[in-house]
């Protein structure tokens, strides 16, 4: 069983659409996260919840929205996609509320998102 | 502010040789951990060491082991006898336990040779 995953692994869309990723975690963890890797293989988190109530809102355009309903899960959706939205977009659970500085990271396998 | 930095961009190594891939951070908080991640070519984020900065001992498991020097500020990830499934992205990160975020250097590409 995978721990962390996330759908869909792929997904090519048009310019000005909106779009959704969805991902579950089966290891019970309290934390979740989203994690954007551009081009350039760079890592940066977007967004962060500890049981369903977000933590960490980096500096995101606010065409993605989060959603958390239950612990288990948190989705990603984007709104009026562009072609910068092109990216591989991780998300990722830990145990505790990620303020420990050993709460491992764990994430899926990745989305990965492109833009036409 | 923290800060992650890994200087080499690309690395090779000969199939069972051992090879370091180096890291070096900044961060003004007392207690933080390292992390060390593997990206195959497949796409997946890998976790496969942590190093807590008050840990006595390096951190090892099995053929990776973390050669932490906190006076330098280093935290370099040795990688013993080296296979060819060995050859992905590998990516220094740190968090402090003043913050939420884990923050990721560029990374090093590795490539082993047969």
């Amino acid at each position: 069983d995978t721990a962390v995953s996330q759908t869909p692994k792929y997904l090519v869309t048009q310019m000005g659409n909106d779009k959704s990723i969805k991902c579950e975690q089966n290891l019970g963890h309290d934390t979740m996260y989203w994690y954007k890797q551009d081009s350039k293989k760079f890592l940066k988190i977007m967004f962060s919840y500890n049981n369903k109530e977000l933590i960490i809102n980096e500096t995101v355009p606010n065409r993605f929205s989060p959603k958390s309903p239950d612990k288990a899960h948190l989705n990603l959706h984007i709104n009026s996609l562009e072609l910068g939205d092109s990216a591989v977009y991780f998300c990722a659970s830990s145990q505790d509320n990620g303020q420990w500085a050993s709460d491992t990271i764990y994430f899926g396998e990745g989305s990965w998102l492109t833009v036409v | 502010a923290q800060k992650i930095t890994q200087t080499q961009p690309g690395m090779f190594v000969q199939e069972k040789e051992a090879v370091t891939l180096d890291c070096t951070y900044d961060t003004s908080d007392p207690s933080y951990g390292l992390f060390w991640y593997k990206q195959p070519s497949s796409g997946e984020m890998i976790f496969l060491i942590y190093q807590g900065s008050y840990d006595q001992q390096n951190a090892t498991e099995g053929r990776y082991s973390l050669n932490f020097q906190k006076a330098r500020k280093s935290a370099n990830l040795v990688i013993s006898a080296s296979q060819l499934g060995d050859s992905a992205m590998y990516f220094c990160a740190m968090r402090g336990d003043s913050s939420y975020k884990l923050i990721f250097g560029s990374g090093t590409r590795l490539l082993v040779r047969p």
